[in-house]
């Protein structure tokens, strides 16, 4: 099985600014991925995390808005940028290993004021 | 667009009562269902997964059905126990992709 670590856990950031959450996984995965979960709501995918290269983006998402990198099999960052009060989710790494079992983090709680 | 409904949103039991959470999809081309679990402030964990040609899983206390042609399946929770008090996701692969959608989810509180 594998383990997903997320960093920070929780921040409250200022309206305007950026924050990258960091994810990494302790064994090999094929595929990974970042959800948003805003209040009340289920898990929407942002984007595929694509090793060496730029990441798939989902309807509504866009890299400017939510740059994304996966420099290895492992590790992968997602930023946000130019928060606003909407942006306040949680953000949710996910991995899938050469087995196809899904594995989530512990997500990323952000708060903007 | 595939839909995952999940119904009641909430659900609250005394203990030792069998749990019943429904999930629906509208598009019965899955590959396949998974049920998860999100405890309050944590991620989540993977309960059961039902293949799209399987018709139940067991873990457990855990039972989860799938009628892929009606679009439905059913996660029962047997003699339910405070430490079952969380939110269940339900979660559909299509046939095509490898991406999940998700249900809104049922909240579980299971009364001492």
């Amino acid at each position: 099985s594998a383990v997903i670590s997320q960093k920070p856990s929780r921040d409250i950031c200022q309206r305007g600014t950026s924050l990258t959450i960091q994810c990494q996984v302790d064994s090999q995965v094929t595929m990974m991925f970042w959800y948003r979960q805003q209040p009340g709501q289920s898990l929407t995918l942002i984007a595929t995390a694509n090793q060496g290269s730029e990441a798939t983006y989902e309807s509504g998402f866009v890299i400017d808005k939510f740059p994304i990198s996966r420099p290895n099999l492992t590790f992968s960052t997602l930023t946000v940028s130019n928060m606003s009060p909407e942006d306040s989710s949680i953000y949710l790494c996910s991995a899938r290993d050469i087995g196809n079992t899904i594995y989530f983090g512990e997500g990323s709680w952000l708060t903007v004021v | 667009k595939q839909e995952v409904t999940q119904i009641p949103a909430a659900l609250s039991v005394p203990e030792g009562e069998n749990l019943v959470l429904n999930c629906s999809f509208t598009d019965s081309a899955i590959y396949n269902l998974q049920w998860f679990r999100q405890d309050p402030g944590k991620g989540l964990t993977s309960l059961l997964l039902i293949q799209s040609s399987q018709r139940e899983q067991t873990s457990g206390r855990l039972n989860a059905s799938l009628d892929k042609s009606s679009g439905r399946s059913t996660l029962y929770i047997a003699a339910s126990q405070p430490g079952d008090s969380a939110t269940y996701l339900c979660a559909v692969r299509p046939g095509n992709d490898y991406k999940l959608s998700f249900g809104a989810g049922t909240t579980v509180t299971v009364r001492a």
